[in-house]
């Protein structure tokens, strides 16, 4: 079966930096998207990555290695308006996405 | 441009009856996709279309119907609700043909709780 798996929470300090993973088992791949999701809201597109390595944008950064199934979203300099769920999803075979159930941060003052 | 608008916001429906989720793009967008959020599950795909005239199955697409008359509206149908479909349902539309690198743009939602 396909799986996508992600912490539930994980708790931050404002200003520091957090890094948040995401393992992924999948029918074939044609990429992987972060998205953001606060609370009650809609998810709002972070980032895609289809080839190995780092792909930056501002404070957030996201990695991918395709031959160990895995990623990570990197936040840095955190702020109290980052505190949301983020989603991990990857593009199987299907050109479906298949989505993590989310990781929960917590910023703390 | 309002991007994607779904109605109604939150519904509160009695099971059995049949109820229909609007969503509206005004974006041009090819695809457009109706997902159901659950806590603790990931987005689930329930039914697609890639472009106007056609839809497909997702992962999840029983008690559930769709069509696709033209690229703006995707309306969801559930024709017998039941308690198991209470959910937050998300639409979302995407440029291109639903391929690599088509990032898909979400609608606010609509809550619905089936009693």
């Amino acid at each position: 079966g396909q799986n996508i798996d992600q912490p539930t929470e994980m708790t931050a300090t404002e200003g520091a930096i957090v890094q948040i993973n995401c393992t992924y088992q999948t029918s074939g791949f044609n990429g992987l998207f972060w998205y953001q999701q606060h609370a009650g809201e809609a998810p709002t597109f972070l980032s895609y990555n289809v080839l190995d390595g780092l792909e930056e944008k501002g404070r957030f950064s996201s990695f991918l290695s395709r031959s160990k199934g895995y990623s990570y979203l990197l936040l840095k300099e955190l702020q109290m308006k980052d505190s949301a769920s983020y989603l991990c999803a990857v593009m199987d075979s299907n050109y479906q996405l298949i989505w993590g159930a989310g990781t929960k941060l917590i910023i703390k003052p | 441009i309002a991007g994607i608008t779904q109605a109604p916001t939150s519904q509160i429906l009695a099971a059995g009856r049949r109820m229909t989720l609007r969503c509206t793009q005004d974006m041009r967008h090819n695809a457009m996709y109706w997902y159901r959020q659950d806590l603790g599950l990931g987005l689930r795909l329930i039914h697609y279309s890639n472009t106007a005239g056609t839809t497909g199955k997702g992962e999840v697409p029983d008690g559930y119907s769709v069509s696709r008359a033209n690229t703006d509206d995707f309306p969801l149908t559930l024709a017998s609700a039941v308690p198991s479909q209470t959910s937050v349902y998300f639409c979302a539309s995407s440029v291109g043909l639903g391929g690599p690198t088509d990032t898909q743009y979400f609608g606010p939602g609509t809550r619905l709780t089936v009693l």
